[in-house]
């Protein structure tokens, strides 16, 4: 099976932008987490989607907000771009439906705000 | 607050030796833990999980080991090789609770396995 893919890999924006990052998970896993990775906080968990609902969300402002299509696919968003969102975004999916929790992760896009 | 530590920033070990990497969490709700390994500019990898119900579970050259009233998890490799050199991240869930979605993460362990 293809892994967890991400796009862009890589993004520069100015701030004051706004981004959209897209997540596509393992073929059948239904739930699809983002998380923020920085040097200083280490990995933090954003929001989950499964089936096309938010589950559960993190403690991050609203300007991060998501969605997640029929297909499982999903998508981040961030709005008015501060210097401090320069981050990796890592979307992990997982197949809870089975009983199993682990997620499995993508290999993140790097978002660099000047 | 943290709620799950990993109070060794890094850890050196001869190739051929057991690795222990540590973690410690303070909610009592989580009933989940996992292991990643990770590599500079790659996402986590899935190394190992295990549920509260247990107390050990082993994979080939790893096994985690879970004390609840401690609230201490460890890791170990054996034997330990350089192709393991990477960071290493504690993550614990609330699956019980419906957080299973919500992985919190140590702030990662750095094994350097020398030749």
């Amino acid at each position: 099976k293809a892994g967890v893919t991400q796009t862009p890999r890589y993004l520069i924006k100015t701030r004051g932008q706004q981004v959209t990052l897209s997540c596509s998970p393992i073929s059948g896993h239904r739930s699809v987490s983002w998380y923020q990775q920085t040097p200083g906080q280490g990995l933090q968990f954003l929001f989950e989607y499964f089936s096309e609902t938010q589950r559960n969300k993190g403690n991050f402002p609203g300007r991060f907000s998501g969605r997640q299509f029929s297909n499982s696919r999903s998508e981040m968003n961030v709005s008015t771009l501060e210097l401090g969102d320069s981050a990796l975004y890592l979307c992990a999916s997982s197949f809870p439906q089975s009983g199993s929790y682990e997620q499995y992760f993508g290999p993140g896009t790097r978002l660099t705000v000047t | 607050d943290q709620q799950v530590k990993q109070n060794s920033p890094s850890l050196s070990v001869q190739e051929g030796r057991i690795s222990i990497l540590n973690c410690d969490y303070t909610n009592s709700m989580f009933d989940y833990f996992l292991w990643y390994k990770k590599y500079p500019a790659e996402g986590p990898t899935f190394l190992i999980s295990i549920s509260s119900i247990k107390d050990k579970n082993e994979d080939g050259r790893f096994t985690v080991f879970l004390n609840k009233s401690a609230k201490h998890l460890s890791l170990h490799i054996v034997p330990s090789q350089p192709g393991d050199s990477a960071v290493y991240f504690c993550a614990a869930s609330d699956v019980d609770g419906g957080s299973q979605g919500n992985l919190i993460f140590g702030k990662g362990t750095k094994l350097s396995v020398k030749p």
